[in-house]
């Protein structure tokens, strides 16, 4: 079972530069999050799609978008790259039952970013 | 806002010795979930507890929900290298309906032979 798959793995890019993070799931989950990871600050959302065809922000949006494409696919994209996006993408994905139980989350590996 | 704080952030042990990781909140939780991240891995789910006052056992690791449901905590008991990691507390929102999570800013485990 591939689970959540992410591409790249690795990017560099220059300010201002764009760039699209793929993220795709084979667990037939009907939601989706993008995360950033920066060193003493956890995991932060940036966006989520609660199911297909909906997105909504997270707690930091700025500077970015997204797509969700269909059931499996949700893309993260970066208009305008800034130093301050700098940081290791995290594309995840639960099946939400609406129960108060909490859902697991299953995690990509990553995308490492590098904004020069 | 709901907020998690983790503590400590980093904590580097001998093998054999036991430690105790915290996940304090003001906010109240449905449930709390552990996972642990290896480097240039995603995170992987440890545990959900989700009844105040519930305690999980998975092999040397306690995990236990505060009876407000407003915290909790990791006991790792004689700790071994391959729990070197970072562990990462998330809650899910009371009232949510998107299955969002909120987390902790991590704890990161070294443990030295």
């Amino acid at each position: 079972n591939a689970g959540v798959t992410q591409t790249p793995k690795f990017q560099v890019l220059k300010t201002g530069q764009s760039m699209t993070l793929q993220c795709a799931q084979d667990m037939n989950h009907n939601s989706m999050y993008w995360y950033r990871q920066d060193p003493g600050m956890g995991l932060r959302l940036i966006y989520y799609s609660a199911s297909e065809g909906t997105t909504d922000k997270g707690e930091v949006p700025n500077g970015y978008n997204v797509s969700r494409l269909n059931k499996r696919e949700f893309s993260l994209r970066l208009e305008s790259a800034a130093p301050s996006q700098t940081s290791v993408y995290f594309c995840a994905s639960t099946f939400w039952t609406g129960g108060s139980s909490g859902n697991i989350q299953y995690f990509g590996a990553g995308t490492r970013l590098s904004v020069l | 806002t709901q907020l998690l704080e983790q503590s400590p952030q980093f904590l580097s042990i001998q093998e054999g010795e036991n430690l105790t990781v915290y996940c304090n909140s003001s906010s109240v939780f449905s449930s709390l979930q552990w996972y642990r991240q290896e480097p240039g891995e995603g995170p992987v789910l440890l545990v959900t507890v989700v009844t105040g006052g519930e305690v999980k056992k998975l092999k040397r690791l306690t995990f236990q929900f505060g009876d407000a449901r407003k915290d909790s905590s990791l006991h790792i008991t004689a700790a071994q290298p391959g729990d070197t990691g970072l562990y990462l507390c998330a809650g899910a929102e009371k009232k949510s309906n998107t299955g969002k999570l909120i987390f902790g800013q991590g704890t990161t485990l070294q443990v030295k032979p």
